[in-house]
């Protein structure tokens, strides 16, 4: 069963535009929220992070945007750059701390 | 860098063989995850150890089992292996196993069955 469904699978913007995707959970029970990067070849790494009893978490261009009672999270990334092209994974998790992943974003930034 | 590694990087083996991969964690990081990421099934929990015992899984074949040692290192084994295991398998390490922990990532290990 997936529990957190992410969209578009893929997405192609412009240098300096907005790079918008989205996350929807399942499980009340999530209580922490992050978003993994990952370049071709190497692991995710985590880009940013958001618990529940905040809306909005923002780290230099990256932006999580939370509504809990839709159940929905996405992430903004501001004047998208050229190196910024890599696929993105929402993730939830909570108790035991797995990590249940989205299915991916493959985000491409032309320049 | 994370910090965590994985070795080896790639391995390519037969069907019905068993191989066994290996995860050190970041210094400090009591907690070991592995995830395995294929096309298909993208990226899925397999298994957490925190220091030393099972702390919980997910949807680890029986074929497949894990330990974490003493000095904290990790080790997957996987045996019988078919062509559906070729995938590539992350560890990741965290310093507890609570909600809140961050969790980060080794580079993988990228196997193929042929």
């Amino acid at each position: 069963q997936q529990q957190v469904k992410q969209s578009p699978q893929s997405l192609i913007v412009q240098k300096g535009g907005i790079s918008i995707i989205n996350c929807a959970y399942e499980n009340t029970a999530f209580d922490y929220f992050p978003w993994y990067q990952q370049f071709p070849g190497k692991g995710p790494a985590l880009l940013i992070a958001i618990r529940p009893d905040v809306s909005e978490k923002k780290e230099g261009r990256f932006t999580i945007s939370f509504n809990k009672s839709a159940k929905q999270f996405s992430l903004h990334i501001m004047d998208s750059q050229p190196g910024d092209s890599a696929t993105f994974f929402c993730a939830a998790k909570h108790g035991g701390s797995r990590l249940t992943f989205g299915e991916g974003t493959q985000l491409t930034v032309n320049p | 860098d994370s910090g965590v590694t994985q070795t080896p990087k790639h391995l390519i083996t037969a069907t019905g063989q068993r191989v066994t991969l290996r995860c050190s964690p970041r210094s400090g990081d009591l907690s070991v995850y592995w995830y395995q990421q294929s096309l298909d099934q993208g990226l899925q929990f397999l298994i957490q150890y925190y220091n030393g015992e099972e702390r919980a899984k997910g949807n680890i074949l029986e074929r497949f089992s894990a330990q974490q040692f003493p000095d904290l290192h990790s080790e997957l084994n996987l045996s019988s292996l078919e062509l559906g295991d070729s995938a590539l398998y992350f560890c990741a390490s965290s310093i507890g196993g609570g909600v809140t922990y961050e969790q980060y990532f080794g580079p993988g290990t990228r196997l193929t069955v042929t």
